[in-house]
């Protein structure tokens, strides 16, 4: 079974376009994450929710727009594309809140923008 | 600002070979450091170590933290093709709020 699981894996797509990456998790868990890994591999987190509650907001802009339906899921919704945004996106959960918690990341979603 | 630096960028070794992976970091009101291996797809966790000069191992691989000098090592011994992968070092603050990572260092282990 998988524990965090993303959808689409692959996005191309082009400027000025929305999209939707969403992820869900089986594990129980309540916090979950988003991050993006650009391409020379740093990973920097993004939000975190906590049972639907957002935790964490760092400097993102504000067409990246998180929606946590229930605990189990976290969507990433991204309006007018750039550029940019082209990288890979990874969801991640964990039992608690802090971040020195272990991380259970999903398979990442690559995003590339035309 | 919260910094981590890993060392080297990139090692190429042959199998059996021993590595020792470096991660140094800046970070304000430090909590843990954490290991990750990344191979094509997701990070998976490796190691959290919290307090200093206390090795945690696990089969081939053991990892301790300094926390006078501020890095952490990782090391592999008998390396094998599957440790192939970027190692991903990370630190956390006190309050939980903050999770910085470094650059990686993209291990290539050849037959």
């Amino acid at each position: 079974d998988t524990a965090v699981s993303q959808t689409p894996k692959y996005l191309v797509t082009q400027m000025g376009n929305d999209k939707s990456i969403k992820c869900e998790q089986n594990l129980g868990h309540d916090t979950m994450y988003w991050y993006k890994q650009d391409s020379k591999k740093f990973l920097k987190i993004m939000f975190s929710y906590n049972n639907k509650e957002l935790i964490i907001n760092e400097t993102v802009p504000n067409r990246f727009s998180p929606k946590s339906p229930d605990k189990a899921h976290l969507n990433l919704h991204i309006n007018s594309l750039e550029l940019g945004d082209s990288a890979v996106y990874f969801c991640a959960s964990s039992l608690w809140t802090v971040l020195w918690e272990t991380q259970y990341f999903g398979p990442g979603t690559r995003l590339l923008v035309l | 600002e919260d910094k981590v630096v890993q060392s080297p960028l990139s090692l190429v070794v042959h199998e059996g070979d021993t590595v020792t992976l470096n991660c140094s970091y800046e970070v304000t009101n430090f909590r843990s450091l954490l290991w990750y291996k990344q191979e094509k797809k997701a990070p998976t966790f490796l190691f959290m170590l919290t307090s200093s000069g206390i090795e945690k191992k696990s089969g081939r691989l053991s990892s301790i933290l300094d926390k006078k000098e501020l890095f952490s090592i990782l090391n592999i011994t008998a390396t094998q093709t599957g440790d192939s992968a970027v190692y991903l070092c990370a630190v956390a603050n006190n309050a939980g709020n903050m999770l910085t990572f470094g650059g990686g260092t993209r291990l290539m282990v050849k037959p």
